[in-house]
């Protein structure tokens, strides 16, 4: 299985700033067929998950362009500039490059 | 507008059984692949398994192997979970999530059904 490792686990940042988010898989996350399936999601408190990012640097429908993706193999970071208030939550990362899917243990972040 | 809304939570004693819905609409159910996933209380996300459009392909976590079924009626735009052997570690918030197949990642989610396995 894929295992996906998240760093930080928390943080804490300023209205305004930019924090990055790491995600590490125990193995690369390239598709056989050359695309490499990893997402980003967003869970506000008390609310479902929601989709950021996926392929790696693809913005869902929606997305502000404060959020930012990128990374490639085993090494990805989520980008978030420009911080808002509505920003905070967990972040997860997933992959969908190979069965059983996985997902990061999670970000939280926190606004100063 | 998508909607996923799952249904069929509640208490049940270790062991029994339990069978979860989700109600799909806003889209066409029949072309889309769709997962179960939970969170249990204070956790993050575990996927739990996966059935493609035609319910041709089925994935299940080894957590759940054996003693969970994902099925799908898409003449009724709903999807499926049945739990059987229940354990208290299976106590979870479940979300229904449509799969986008072609980028493989989770695009819309349900507001959760909460399952508690407790005696």
């Amino acid at each position: 299985d894929v295992v996906m490792t998240q760093t930080p686990v928390s943080l804490s940042v300023s209205l305004g700033g930019q924090v990055s988010i790491s995600c590490r898989s125990s193995q690369s996350l390239v598709h056989n067929n050359g695309n490499t399936y990893l997402s980003w999601y967003l869970q506000k408190p008390g609310q479902s998950p929601q989709l950021l990012i996926y392929k790696v640097s693809n913005r869902f429908s929606g997305i502000s362009d404060r959020f930012s993706g990128s990374g490639s193999g085993t090494d990805f970071t989520l980008k978030i500039s420009r911080v808002e208030p509505d920003d905070l939550g967990v972040y997860y990362c997933g992959q969908g490059t190979q069965y059983p899917l996985t997902f990061g243990s999670g970000t939280k972040l926190e606004i100063k | 507008e998508v909607q996923l809304v799952e249904s069929g939570g509640g208490l049940v004693q270790p062991g029994r059984s339990l069978k979860l819905s989700c109600l799909a609409s806003g889209f066409t159910f029949s072309n889309y692949g769709m997962n179960w996933i939970r969170q249990a209380p204070g956790k993050g996300l575990e996927w739990v398994a996966s059935i493609s459009s035609s319910s041709s392909y089925i994935y299940y976590a080894d957590t759940v192997k054996g003693r969970f079924t994902i099925s799908r009626d898409n003449a009724k735009n709903t999807l499926y979970l049945q739990m059987t052997s229940l354990r208290s570690e299976d106590t979870a918030l479940y979300y229904c999530a449509r799969w986008n197949y072609y980028s493989r990642y989770f695009d819309f989610w349900g507001p959760g059904t909460m399952v508690t396995v407790s005696s």
